[in-house]
């Protein structure tokens, strides 16, 4: 099984649709909780931490669940700039940077 | 833009030889870690240097070593390269051992 499981797509959204992009993660004592974004043949670019409590940055919205070991994006409002692959990342501990991806969910925005 | 740089940006080779990657991480950044990302997969954790000391590693035989210098840049070495080392090599800095990190543009690496 692997360490951080996501739907690799791809999603072909229509502009100004919502899209819902879901993370399974197997190791418990994981600490930290990222989305990252990557762009074709580009380096992976942090887009947002994810909390507990939820958090929201402009159109994007993250959820954790520690007890089902779940994390979640919403894209509100697509744009054709969304078009990308994002990437959900876990950090185990505090002392390490080693970050675990998953492999990524490929989304394509439709004008 | 990170301030973090790669170099070179693309690199063939022949199934058998070494290759050398560098990396410079952004000003002030200690931490420097290598990921490697096949085709279609995520990024994989190689290793990791804080201070000029290894700081953890990925599941990656030794053939896979590194280095990082007083200035904090690093390099990745790769010996006996084989096919299934083709790949984007990502290197990602940052401040201490906090889990933020900073990734450069990567070096394509095609082995033939």
């Amino acid at each position: 099984r692997k360490e951080v499981e996501q739907d690799p797509g791809p999603f072909n959204v229509p502009e100004g649709a919502t899209v819902a992009f879901n993370c399974t993660y197997s190791n418990s004592a994981s600490q930290s909780f990222f989305w990252y974004r990557q762009d074709c043949r580009k380096e992976p670019k942090l887009l947002m931490s994810v909390y507990s409590s939820g958090n929201e940055d402009g159109r994007f919205t993250a959820q954790l669940n520690r007890a089902s070991q779940y994390i979640s994006l919403l894209i509100r409002d697509s744009k054709l700039s969304d078009s990308a692959t994002y990437l959900c990342v876990v950090s185990e501990d505090f002392g390490n940077e080693k970050l675990t991806f998953g492999t990524g969910t490929r989304l394509t925005i439709i004008p | 833009e990170t301030g973090v740089t790669q170099s070179p940006t693309h690199l063939i080779k022949t199934r058998g030889q070494q290759v050398t990657l560098r990396c410079s991480s952004q000003s002030g950044h200690n931490t420097v870690s290598w990921y490697q990302q096949a085709l279609g997969q995520g990024p994989q954790f190689i290793f990791q240097y804080y201070r000029e000391e290894e700081n953890g590693r990925g599941n990656f035989p030794p053939r896979f070593s590194g280095l990082q210098f007083p200035n904090y840049s690093s390099e990745l070495n790769v010996n006996a390269l084989e096919l299934d080392d083709s790949a984007l090599y990502l290197c990602a800095s940052s401040l201490g051992l906090g889990p933020r990190a900073f990734f450069g543009q990567g070096t394509r690496l095609t082995v033939v």
